[in-house]
């Protein structure tokens, strides 16, 4: 089975830009998460998605949001970029009924 | 919230040594606890996890152990290898109302062996 996939790998933007990203989970895997990753604070959940319904989400600002499709792919948007908003964004996967969470390589983001 | 304290930030080994990486929790109602590897320029990759109705489990050189009370759990690896170096992430969670836990993490180990 192919893992989860996100697009792009890389990517650089400029304060005030917004960004979109994408996650395709795992074939089968309804159940999509977010998390950023910095040095500083480590890893942190953004939010999760389940049959296209945002289903938890963490403690981040609304300019922080996203979206699951009826394939369970999933995006996250974020507006008006922030300096501090460089980050790795990793997404992960979860099969049905079951707690494992399986991470894609992540998209790294830089805003200059 | 959730809030999990990992030690040490980072371990040397020489190869053949075990190495003990220590992670406690704070919310009582945590009953899920997985570990992951990260290796440069990759996603954390899942390795081991527990459940709070488990004290231990093991999978060949890697097992985790679990203390409920003192809420605090370890991951133990044996036999360390060159390829074992990277850095090692401890998490908890909790059922949320669906099948998935929004997973809180620790900071880190940079686990290094050296041969």
């Amino acid at each position: 089975k192919a893992g989860v996939t996100q697009t792009p790998r890389y990517l650089i933007k400029t304060r005030g830009q917004q960004v979109t990203l994408s996650c395709s989970p795992i074939s089968g895997h309804r159940s999509v998460s977010w998390y950023q990753q910095t040095p500083g604070q480590g890893l942190q959940f953004l939010f999760e998605y389940f049959s296209e319904t945002q289903r938890n989400k963490g403690n981040f600002p609304g300019r922080f949001s996203g979206r699951q499709f009826s394939n369970s792919r999933s995006e996250m948007n974020v507006s008006t970029l922030e300096l501090g908003d460089s980050a790795l964004y990793l997404c992960a996967s979860s099969p049905p009924n079951r707690d494992e969470q399986f991470f894609g390589p992540g998209t790294r983001l830089t805003v200059l | 919230g959730e809030n999990v304290e990992q030690h040490p930030s980072t371990l040397s080994v020489q190869e053949g040594d075990s190495a003990v990486i220590k992670c406690t929790y704070s919310d009582s109602a945590s009953n899920y606890f997985p570990w992951y590897k990260q290796e440069l320029g990759k996603g954390p990759q899942l390795i081991i996890d527990i459940r709070s109705n488990v004290g231990e489990k093991k999978d060949q050189r890697i097992a985790v152990t679990l203390n409920k009370t003192a809420k605090h759990f370890s991951l133990h690896i044996t036999e360390t290898q060159p390829e074992d170096s990277a850095v090692y992430f401890c998490a908890a969670g909790r059922d949320s109302g669906g099948s998935n836990y929004k997973l809180t993490f620790g900071k880190g180990t940079l686990l290094t062996v050296n041969p």
